[in-house]
């Protein structure tokens, strides 16, 4: 059974300054995929990033990166240079190995920035 | 691109009711999920489809029944509407084996 747990309720940051939200995971797959998503206030959900577990090199997209700790379980987003349009509720989630479709999310983290 | 609509966006029923959600999307995707997200709180998975005619069971399948009948469409049954039940229901798609998540606006049920 695959499951993704999200500690962080809520985070308040400045604007412009480097926020990270926590995430971690537990699998019985040797590989599997993880991924973030950001609900923004009217509800629509976006993907924002993945990591391939099989990957060693961390993800970046724009201003988002992630911080994979294999050996932890752990897949952090790092979001740099906030804005205050990154305000939203982000989810991590994660899909095992091929052959099961199956995609586990996280309770989510509730991100504000403030001006 | 392509999109994901979600009938209706809102639902209004009644203890007991019987109640169904349909979602249609265009991206020619083999995969399609039904999500529950109460409240302030994550997406639970209900359903997933493979391809058509296939019904996995997520997490929260119980009270539930799916259909896929057509790769385009992936309905959502609540077999017996619980009273003072709210929640929103997301619909999902992807291409198989890729993993990544495409969402409809979401039905938001309420139950009186």
């Amino acid at each position: 059974a695959q499951k993704v747990t999200q500690t962080q309720t809520s985070i308040s940051v400045m604007e412009k300054t480097t926020v990270t939200m926590d995430c971690v995971y537990e699998t019985q797959d040797s590989s599997y995929f993880l991924f973030w998503y950001k609900q923004t206030a009217s509800g629509e959900i976006v993907f924002l990033i993945r990591q391939d577990s099989y990957k060693k090199e961390n993800a970046t997209v724009g201003h988002y990166s992630l911080n994979f700790q294999k050996p932890k379980s752990s897949i952090g987003l790092i979001i740099t240079a906030t804005q205050i349009e990154d305000s939203a509720v982000y989810f991590c989630a994660m899909r095992a190995n091929y052959g099961n479709e199956k995609i586990t999310f996280g309770a989510g983290t509730k991100l504000t920035i403030k001006p | 691109g392509g999109i994901i609509t979600q009938t209706p966006k809102f639902l209004i029923g009644q203890e007991g009711q019987k109640l169904t959600l349909k979602c249609q999307q265009n991206f020619n995707h083999d995969t399609m999920y039904w999500y529950r997200q109460d409240s302030g709180k994550g997406l639970r998975l209900i359903y997933y489809s493979i391809t058509e005619n296939d019904l996995q069971k997520g997490d929260l399948s119980e009270g539930y029944d799916a259909s896929r009948e057509k790769k385009s469409s992936f309905s959502l049954t609540v077999t017996s509407a619980q009273k003072n039940e709210m929640a929103v229901f997301l619909c999902a798609s992807s291409i198989l084996g890729q993993g990544t998540l495409y969402f409809g606006a979401g039905t938001r049920l309420s139950v009186l």
